[in-house]
């Protein structure tokens, strides 16, 4: 099955800086790539997702970009505040299949 | 509130107890799903249903661990003689029909097998 791995498990950025996750994955068919926001004592929440037709999305101070022949996958917070900090996961998903392979996580610290 | 809601969000129980929780969806999605979270850790897949119809079971989900939809309305997931082991997160979340996207979670079942 799917495999995804995501770096760094925990970032600790200044209020105002950039933060930028990265997944890699493992199944080149894979095609479906959210991303997911989960605050303490919540489940995870759609913050964006990409698809394999396309190279890059934004959406406000968010972006995500895809590069499918190294199979990674990356998320960008620009301007980070301090309701930005939270466990920032990544997933993908094959054609064809309904459920999504998560990575372990990623815990955003912005310091006011 | 429309979206998913589970219960009950917490159980305590001790070792080789039974325990039930139940998920209801989001009333128009067709699709149910039951993850496993760990501190630390992603959530992990153990089963989904389309409507009634369970269609996909992770390894995960050992022959103490049943799940039901049987009206593809509600669903529950049951643990027979729970296990320390057992003790996480269990996220329910439903989607539409049609090509994978959104998942949208509820805020879980904490389990704790003492």
């Amino acid at each position: 099955g799917e495999n995804v791995e995501q770096h760094p498990s925990t970032l600790s950025v200044q209020e105002g800086d950039s933060a930028v996750i990265k997944c890699t994955y493992s199944d080149s068919a894979s095609n479906y790539f959210p991303w997911y926001k989960q605050e303490l004592g919540k489940g995870p929440q759609l913050i964006i997702d990409i698809r394999s037709n396309v190279g890059e999305k934004k959406d406000q101070r968010i972006a995500v970009t895809l590069n499918k022949t190294a199979k990674h996958f990356s998320l960008h917070i620009t301007e980070t505040q301090p309701e930005d900090s939270a466990v920032y996961f990544c997933a993908a998903s094959t054609p064809n299949d309904y459920k999504l392979s998560f990575g372990a996580g990623t815990t955003v610290t912005v310091r006011a | 509130d429309t979206g998913v809601s589970q219960d009950p969000r917490h159980k305590i129980t001790k070792r080789g107890q039974n325990v039930t929780f139940r998920c209801d969806p989001i009333s128009e999605h067709n699709r149910l799903y039951w993850y496993r979270q760990t501190l630390g850790q992603g959530p992990e897949f153990l089963t989904y249903f389309q409507n009634e119809a369970q269609l996909e079971k992770s390894r995960l989900l050992s022959d103490r661990f049943s799940a039901e939809r049987p009206k593809g309305s509600f669903s529950t997931l049951e643990i027979q003689r729970t296990e320390q082991g057992d003790s996480a997160m269990y996220l329910c979340a439903s989607s539409p029909a049609g090509a994978i996207g959104e998942l949208f979670f509820g805020e879980g079942s904490r389990l704790t097998v003492l």
